[in-house]
């Protein structure tokens, strides 16, 4: 049964860089969608992005600029950086991996996500 | 960007009734709407995509229906475990987004 398991830096200050890695164990990287998405204190989920096996990836344009996802298939591992961090930036960070039906793994939500990472941006 | 809209808030219910909860998107996202259960500390658990599929190993108590703009997430009996935050979530238009969460709590 395949399991994220991710890290980074919990606590930045403004103007910092976000830096998480997620690991995929037990399971393939390929063929699959794996994406980031965020919970601020009290609010909802935001997607931040996404990348497939071969590297292709999506933002959300409301973070295009200071995004980037990048994939490691010989690691197993993907990774979200996100630049000059500010306040509105402090949230709860997932990696995940979507859903494949018996058909279609394209355009299908985040299934199986990872513990979950608490960022905080504080001077 | 397509704005879910979710409702009630909250939802007071007792175990062994049946819960309905709505989300309505700001424009058509045709089928392309998900279901998620998520519990306090813990990760989202996906219940339902596309609009009406289970996901695997989601129990049959479960179900989703709607299309376009209004969509209807039921549990058919509340079990003492499905007393949690329901969000859903839209992939018809890009980006995907969420709606901020129905809390299903105890009467």
């Amino acid at each position: 049964q395949v399991q994220l398991q991710q890290w980074g830096a919990g606590l930045l200050k403004p103007s910092e860089t976000l830096s998480l890695t997620c690991a995929v164990y037990g399971g393939s990287f390929s063929g699959y969608y794996w994406s980031w998405i965020r919970q601020p204190p009290g609010k909802g989920l935001e997607w931040i992005g996404e990348i497939n096996h071969t590297g292709s990836t999506t933002y959300n344009p409301s973070l295009k600029s200071r995004v980037t996802i990048s994939v490691d298939t010989s690691k197993n591992h993907f990774s979200l950086k996100l630049t000059s961090v500010t306040a509105a930036d402090t949230a709860v960070y997932y990696c995940a991996r979507g859903y494949c039906s018996s058909t279609t793994c394209y355009n299908l939500p985040e299934a199986v996500w990872g513990q979950g990472t608490t960022v905080t941006v504080s001077s | 960007e397509i704005v879910l809209t979710q409702s009630p808030a909250t939802l007071s219910l007792s175990p062994g009734e049946r819960a309905t909860l709505s989300c309505r998107a700001s424009q058509s996202v045709s089928s392309k709407l998900a279901w998620y259960q998520q519990k306090p500390g813990q990760a989202p658990r996906l219940l339902i995509y596309d609009a009406s599929n289970r996901a695997t190993g989601i129990p049959a108590r479960f179900s989703g229906s709607g299309s376009g703009t209004d969509f209807t997430l039921t549990i058919s009996s509340l079990e003492p475990e499905d007393f949690a935050v329901y969000s859903c979530q839209q992939r018809g238009n890009w980006p995907p987004s969420f709606g901020q969460g129905t809390k299903v709590d105890i009467k």
